[in-house]
């Protein structure tokens, strides 16, 4: 069975940092390519970054509202993926998803998680 | 950015019935659109992607169409399990993929 358990939300003042984790099971994540989606109260879905599996490179890629305060990584000996968010800003607050894209051609996303909440309020 | 437009926002059905949601895309996505359904407390589920094609153990009665910049899902006879929020999702122009608003289907 495929699971992603998110981890590593909670409430930051803005201008704060947080560092969630996605930790998978039942999926190959050596070869798995994975996002962050938020999305916050009462709205719909937000993508926020990729990243590729090494060996197709490891590529990354950000929506452009957090590029350059975000940062996605992965440990794949871990079968985690990691989101480092840094400048929160009160618009960051969101469920964020962890999700895997089904495969390299069909870009959709086959599974996600529950999420983890983020609140950035003073 | 490839802007997504889904409506109604709103509908309502009875369970039993069929439901028909679309979604339009501001610019040409080809057949790279998915259908993901979200239910209160839980991540969203892939239903279709390809804009046609059945996401694994996804029942025959969702059903996808369309290309280009019109999209629709078509799920037929209504289930007390179909009553949930639908989005649509182009994955054209990868990464930046961009997401309708949703549609939520409820019961009449």
């Amino acid at each position: 069975e495929v699971q992603l358990v998110e981890s590593g939300g909670g409430l930051v003042k803005p201008g704060g940092s947080l560092r969630l984790s996605c930790v998978t099971s039942g999926v190959d994540f050596i070869y798995a390519w994975m996002s962050w989606v938020r999305q916050a109260p009462g709205k719909g879905l937000e993508w926020v970054a990729h990243i590729k599996s090494k060996g197709s490179g490891g590529t990354i890629d950000y929506a452009a509202d957090v590029e350059g305060r975000f940062t996605i990584s992965r440990e794949d000996s871990k079968n985690t993926l990691y989101l480092q968010m840094n400048s929160l800003r009160t618009e960051d607050t969101a469920l964020y998803y962890c999700a895997k894209l089904y495969t390299t051609t069909d870009l959709a996303f086959d599974y996600w998680g529950q999420g983890t909440v983020v609140t950035v309020s003073s | 950015e490839i802007v997504m437009t889904q409506s109604p926002a709103t509908l309502s059905v009875s369970p039993g019935e069929s439901a028909t949601l679309s979604c339009r895309a501001s610019l040409s996505v080809s057949n790279k659109l998915a259908w993901y359904q979200q239910k209160p407390g839980q991540g969203p589920r892939l239903l279709i992607y390809a804009a046609s094609t059945r996401a694994t153990g996804i029942p025959a009665r969702f059903s996808g169409s369309g290309s280009g910049t019109e999209f629709t899902l078509t799920i037929s006879s209504l289930q007390s399990e179909d009553f949930a929020v639908y989005y649509c999702q182009q994955y054209n122009n990868w990464p930046l993929y961009t997401f309708g608003q949703g549609t939520k289907v409820d019961i009449k």
